[in-house]
């Protein structure tokens, strides 16, 4: 089977650099994908890793290193709107997805 | 900007009625899926649908579920009997040829189970 962990909850302030982790355990790996989700709305696809290293998409980067099963999400110069949940999805075979639990960043002004 | 969108919105059933919902998919995208969120928990995978056949299914996605792609467009899940666990949202989501770990998903349907 598949599991994921995340944190279950972070806080920061605006303007800050916050990193959410996650870890995974599966029975195939394709690649790590991150999603942010508001309140009452989709997830929507952040980034993605199918190999070892740093992405960098504007204010997110998200990493990944296969041989530790682990990566993270980077958001920085965190503002208001970035207040919202965020999945890390492990892609196993072609056509699945499976979801973290979620991790709900709180920014403060 | 493409979006997946789905109908309806919100949909409210009885225990043990069958509810379809519906989703048209990005148009260039070939691989479908269905996912749905108990409020408050993750998201969960339910089925995958490409070259009109299902590709995976998890053990949610049992008897009672099935999904079709009527036309060239639309994108359905059934449910033939409705059960109080069912309540979730349902999201719809597709992807590009090669890139299902890039999902593109719809802005769901909230089914209330009764």
């Amino acid at each position: 089977g598949q599991s994921l962990e995340q944190p279950s909850e972070v806080t920061a302030v605006e303007g800050a650099i916050v990193q959410i982790n996650c870890t995974y355990q599966t029975s195939g790996f394709y690649g790590l994908s991150w999603y942010q989700q508001h309140d009452g709305g989709a997830p929507t696809f952040l980034s993605y890793n199918a190999l070892d290293g740093l992405e960098e998409t504007g204010r997110f980067s998200s990493f990944l290193s296969r041989s530790d099963s682990y990566g993270y999400l980077l958001l920085q110069e965190l503002q208001m709107k970035d207040s919202a949940s965020y999945f890390c999805a492990v892609g196993t075979n072609a056509g699945k997805s499976t979801f973290g639990d979620g991790t709900t960043l709180t920014v403060k002004p | 900007e493409p979006e997946v969108t789905q109908t309806p919105s919100h949909q409210v059933t009885q225990m043990g009625q069958e509810v379809i919902l519906r989703c048209v998919p990005i148009s260039n995208h070939l691989y479908f899926y269905w996912y749905r969120q108990i409020l408050g928990q993750k998201v969960e995978f339910l089925v995958s649908f490409y070259n009109n056949e299902i590709s995976e299914k998890s053990e949610i996605f049992d008897d009672q579920f099935s999904v079709e792609r009527p036309d060239g467009s639309n994108f359905t899940l059934k449910i033939r009997s409705t059960k109080l666990e069912d309540s979730a949202m349902y999201f719809c989501a597709s992807s590009e040829p090669l890139q299902g770990e890039k999902l593109f998903f719809g802005s769901g349907t909230q089914l209330s189970v009764l």
